[in-house]
């Protein structure tokens, strides 16, 4: 297996631009975690989903973040419109079930908003 | 008072050194994680454990659930362990929120 796929690797781009973020987790897993990571904060989980359906968003910064999970393979983060603030590492990750299982991450995309 | 904490935030070891990662939390817990992550950025996950000790070559996690406490232990070590240790748990009343370490940041000199 390719492993939890994620792109683009890098995006940069100017303040109020629509930035949409992709993930393709690994064949067989139900559950799919988005994370962000800032020298400040950490780690922290942004959505949650558990076989296509959001469980837990209580992360998501404010409405300007959305995520979907249209099917089992594939994932979008999106932020619109998009802030200086926002610039981070994002990283998508899955496991079989849940967050009491192994998770795999995905090689997460730094974000620059300029 | 955080309800995850790692010790020591930063360690240098010499190559052959055992090195020991410590983990409080305060919280009940159904499992917690050890996860490495290199310069480049990437995240491994390393343990995923909720009682006893588990092994994977020169890598050992245990977990005392009781005292809640887990130690993270390098034995050998090799310049290529050099990486932040990151110990995260999963709390018993939930299933997908993690609460994570800051983080301990390992340089291992040759």
């Amino acid at each position: 297996d390719a492993g939890v796929i994620q792109s683009p690797r890098h995006e940069v781009t100017e303040m109020g631009q629509e930035v949409t973020l992709r993930c393709k987790p690994i064949s067989g897993h139900n559950s799919l975690f988005w994370y962000r990571q800032t020298m400040m904060r950490g780690l922290e989980l942004l959505i949650y989903f558990n076989n296509n359906v959001p469980i837990d968003d209580s992360g998501m910064p404010e409405d300007r973040f959305s995520a979907k999970m249209p099917n089992a393979s594939f994932s979008t983060l999106k932020i619109q419109p998009s802030e200086p603030r926002d610039s981070a590492v994002y990283f998508c990750a899955s496991s079989r079930q849940g967050a009491d299982e192994k998770l795999f991450f995905g090689s997460g995309t730094q974000l620059s908003v300029l | 008072k955080n309800e995850v904490e790692q010790s020591p935030q930063n360690l240098t070891a010499q190559e052959g050194e055992f090195i020991t990662i410590n983990c409080s939390y305060s919280v009940g817990i159904s499992a917690l994680h050890w996860l490495q992550q290199h310069p480049g950025g990437g995240i491994v996950s390393l343990f995923m454990l909720s009682s006893g000790k588990k092994k994977h070559g020169r890598l050992i996690a245990t977990i005392n659930i009781q005292e809640k406490h887990s130690s993270l232990h390098i034995t050998a070590s090799h310049p290529r362990d050099s990486a932040v240790y990151i110990c995260a748990v999963s709390p018993g009343t939930s299933g997908s929120r993690l609460t994570f370490g800051e983080g301990t940041q390992l340089t291992v000199n040759p």
